[in-house]
Formats: C-alpha cells, sequence, structure tokens
C-alpha cells in the first residue's frame, strides 16, 4: 500500500503564479485534510474534507482552494502565489472525522514550496 | 481556543540518556496522540491515549495522559540515534464545521553516539 501520495515533492514558483498541489490516498479513507508546516508554527490545518462532497475551512485558508475530487483525491491549489506561502505542505487522511481521536492520520511525505 | 504547547522546543542529548518531552494545554482533551515527524517526511502515529492516568509503553517509550486530560508527557529510556527526529503531540478540535487534529509546535530531539 502506497498510503498517502503527494505531488510534486519540491517546488519552486514566482509570486503570481498558480499552482495545484495533488494528494491520493489508498485507503478507502473518508476525510482528508491539508496542513502547512511552517517553523516556529507549527502544522496549522488550511483545509478539509469530512467525506466526499463536502470541504470546510481550517485556521489559515486565505489564498488557498480545495477540491474533493473522487475518494481518493484531495487538491490543494494556490491561485496566485505570494513568498508567504513558502512553506511545507501536508496532506493527511482519516478513517473519518469521528475516528480521528482513536486513530489519528496517516500522512504523505510532504510538498516543499518556494515562492519567489 | 484550543492550544497545545510543547517543551523543551529543543532536546541535544548522549546516546544512553533518558529524556522527557512534555504537551500541555488549559483545555481538556477528549484524547492526545504522538506523531515522530523525521526530516523530508510526514508525521508518523506512536500513540493515542485516551483515559485519564492511562500509561502505554512502546519498546523504550513510555507515554502518560495526565488525570485531568489536559496534559500528556514522553519519556525515552536510554536514547538510542534512531530516536532522532521531531516529536509532536496532537489533540481533536470540535467545532461546528467538523473535526480535526490540532498539533504542539513539536520537540526537536537529536541524539549523538
Amino acid at each position: 500500500n502506497a498510503g498517502v501520495t503527494q505531488t510534486p515533492k519540491f517546488q519552486v514558483l514566482k509570486t503570481g503564479q498558480s499552482m495545484t498541489l495533488q494528494c491520493a490516498q489508498d485507503m478507502n479513507h473518508n476525510s482528508m485534510y491539508w496542513y502547512r508546516q511552517d517553523p516556529g508554527m507549527g502544522l496549522r490545518l488550511i483545509y478539509y474534507s469530512a467525506s466526499e462532497g463536502t470541504t470546510d475551512k481550517g485556521e489559515v485558508p486565505n489564498g488557498y482552494n480545495v477540491s474533493r475530487l473522487n475518494k481518493r483525491e484531495f487538491s490543494l491549489r494556490l491561485e496566485s502565489a505570494a513568498p508567504s506561502q513558502t512553506s511545507v505542505y501536508f496532506c493527511a487522511s482519516s478513517l473519518r472525522q469521528s475516528q480521528i481521536s482513536n486513530y489519528g492520520y496517516t500522512f504523505g511525505s510532504g510538498t516543499r514550496l518556494t515562492v519567489v | 481556543t484550543q492550544l497545545l504547547e510543547q517543551s523543551p522546543q529543543f532536546l541535544s542529548i548522549q546516546e544512553g540518556e533518558n529524556l522527557t518531552v512534555y504537551c500541555n494545554s488549559s483545555s481538556v482533551f477528549s484524547s492526545l496522540q504522538w506523531y515522530r515527524q523525521e526530516p523530508g517526511e510526514g508525521p508518523v502515529l506512536l500513540v493515542t491515549v485516551v483515559t485519564g492516568g492511562e500509561v502505554k509503553k512502546l519498546k523504550r517509550l513510555t507515554f502518560q495522559f495526565g488525570d485531568a486530560r489536559k496534559d500528556s508527557s514522553l519519556h525515552i529510556t536510554a536514547a538510542q540515534p534512531g530516536d532522532t527526529g521531531l516529536y509532536l503531540c496532537a489533540g481533536p478540535s470540535f467545532n461546528q464545521a467538523g473535526t480535526a487534529l490540532i498539533f504542539g509546535k513539536g520537540t526537536t530531539l537529536s541524539v549523538s553516539s
């Protein structure tokens, strides 16, 4: 099992460019999440999807959009990248929201994004 | 707003030493989890503690959940270089939209041989 797969692993963007970060899971999980990780700030929730067809904002959603394409895939889009969006982005999944207290998340290996 | 505070932020020790990492909050959590993250990888779940006062052991790692369910600790006995990494505590945060995990800022552990 691959678990949670994120692409690309590295990306450099110029300010104002757009891009989509891809995430796919093969564990038949219902819930998926996008976090960003910054030094001294920890992991902060950007958006999440409790189930196919639903998405909700997290702590830091400004400048981002998401699409839950199907049960497996949850993408994160930066429409006009800014240097403040330089970060490491992690996608995670869980069987369902109601069970994260017991079973937690499975994370992907991250996308390292630099905006210059 | 629920917050998880971890201490210390950084820890550098020699192989064979013991250490304890702390995760504290002013809020009550239904459970707390500990993850370990190695450079270039995503966090990996180590353990979930659910009951106040609960103690769980994973080889040389001992996890404890406070009686009031507001804090947790991770104790490593006889640390090894393979224990090097970022240790994160996390707990569920409930709001009108749903449930997600919030994370502490982590403790970076370096074990040298």
